[in-house]
């Protein structure tokens, strides 16, 4: 079975120019999450997903950050405009019901 | 508020068992996790437990739960290099809502 994929692994970008980051839920997982992971710290939600439905976004800096899931199974996050500091891994989960939540290899974004 | 906290570093040998510690503060936890991640790589789950369990064993990986001083034990038995990573505590409980809080992840190192 795949698991959560993502992509672009890895991104370089300057900063004022806008991202998108993309992810496949593992099939049938009705939960999906973003979180952010800056360098030597611990991944932080940046939002949640019920089905179609945003039920957690308050940690999600709305003025640059923007996401979206369509048909309640892949989703997308942006960045317009990045900044230097949201150099860090976007990470991209997913579960069923919320006990076991599985994590994708995580999107690298550089911001110069 | 909610709050995990790890060991930043573990050093071994090979052969010999490691034991990484995490605390949490919040006593209405009703899972905890630990995941690993390994350079360049996104979190993979290890094992996790039930807050109404005080031991979970699965192959080298015993995990032990001590409820009332909110300290959580992964123990890997025989270490080996590919043990080599980071190792996130992580919890989940009614007030977060689904969301995992995380620690700033334990760096495990086994010399050879």
């Amino acid at each position: 079975e795949a698991g959560v994929v993502q992509s672009p692994r890895y991104k370089i970008i300057e900063k004022k120019q806008p991202v998108a980051f993309w992810c496949n839920p593992i099939s049938g997982h009705n939960t999906l999450y973003w979180y952010l992971q800056n360098l030597g710290q611990g991944p932080e939600l940046l939002i949640r997903y019920e089905n179609e439905e945003a039920v957690d976004d308050s940690q999600l800096p709305k003025d640059r950050f923007s996401a979206e899931r369509l048909k309640g199974v892949d989703s997308t996050l942006k960045i317009q405009p990045a900044e230097l500091g949201d150099s860090a891994v976007y990470l991209c989960a997913s579960s069923f019901s919320g006990n076991t939540i599985y994590f994708g290899e995580g999107s690298w974004l550089t911001v110069v | 508020g909610e709050d995990v906290e790890q060991s930043l570093f573990l050093s071994v040998r090979e052969g010999d068992s490691s034991v990484i510690n995490c605390t949490y503060t919040d006593s209405s936890s009703t899972y905890l996790y630990w995941y690993k991640q390994e350079p360049g790589a996104g979190l993979q789950l290890l094992t996790y437990i039930f807050s109404n369990m005080d031991m979970k064993q699965d192959q080298r990986l015993t995990v032990l739960l001590n409820k009332k001083d909110k300290h959580l034990s992964l123990r890997i038995a025989d270490t080996q290099t590919g043990d080599s990573a980071i190792y996130f505590c992580a919890e989940m409980n009614t007030g977060s809502q689904g969301n995992l809080i995380f620690g700033k992840g334990t760096k495990l190192s086994v010399k050879p």
